[in-house]
């Protein structure tokens, strides 16, 4: 069964440093998100993708986040100068044309 | 702006007793309505779905969730519980666009225990 993958699982990163989240979508699927859960906390859209350009993004999505689709596969939420905040699990979604989102298994991002 | 409200933040049930967990919208229009499963440690995986006909709809693991207009609500059933479906559980509604790209929005989560 086909399935949204991320790389990498956990990821450690110091205060003011640039990180990169991948993700490998369903390969049939035409929309990509980013989301993320605080620890405890609810999951919060950050942004969708559509033909090589943001749909729709949330106010968290400010301009120290970016995404981008790299070539036919990879789904990439690159997180430029990082915060103690942003500490968090990172999750990626796919979806094909009638909005029904399969979750990757997330990324969870530590800022020290 | 629509929101999701899970009145549960926890729900404690005996195994092999019948659950229902609770979901209600505020939404202008009809809106899609899912409800996804949370292991701990783990992603999030989509139990079932409503997007129009039969208001109530059968997804993964035995569960059901029946669609109520005129409650704004979407409740999660399932009649006899293991000790595997602990874990934590969300709703999550998206705007009828006829179409993708609009983000979810969940619900802040019930988390549910079993009880041997």
């Amino acid at each position: 069964e086909p399935e949204v993958t991320q790389t990498p699982s956990h990821q450690v990163t110091q205060m003011g440093q640039e990180v990169i989240l991948r993700c490998v979508p369903i390969s049939n699927h035409l929309y990509f998100y980013w989301y993320r859960q605080i620890l405890g906390q609810k999951v919060e859209f950050l942004v969708s993708f559509y033909n090589n350009e943001i749909s729709e993004k949330s106010e968290i999505f400010d301009d120290q986040f970016s995404v981008e689709r790299p070539d036919g596969s990879n789904f990439t939420l690159k997180i430029r100068s990082t915060k103690l905040e942003d500490s968090a699990m990172y999750f990626c979604a796919s979806s094909g044309i009638y909005n029904e989102q399969f979750f990757g298994p997330g990324t969870r991002l530590t800022v020290l | 702006a629509q929101s999701v409200t899970q009145p549960d933040i926890h729900i404690t049930v005996s195994e092999g007793a019948s659950l229902e967990l609770r979901c209600n919208y505020s939404y202008g229009a009809t809106p899609y309505l899912f409800w996804y499963v949370q292991s701990p440690g783990q992603g999030l995986q989509l139990l079932l779905k409503y997007f129009s006909g039969d208001t109530l709809v059968q997804g993964i693991k035995g569960f059901e969730a029946e669609f109520k207009r005129s409650q704004s609500s979407f409740n999660l059933r399932k009649p006899s519980v293991h000790w595997s479906d602990a874990a934590e559980y969300f709703c999550a509604v998206v705007p009828y666009s006829g179409g993708g790209a609009d983000g979810l929005t969940f619900g802040k989560g019930t988390h549910l225990i079993i009880q041997p």
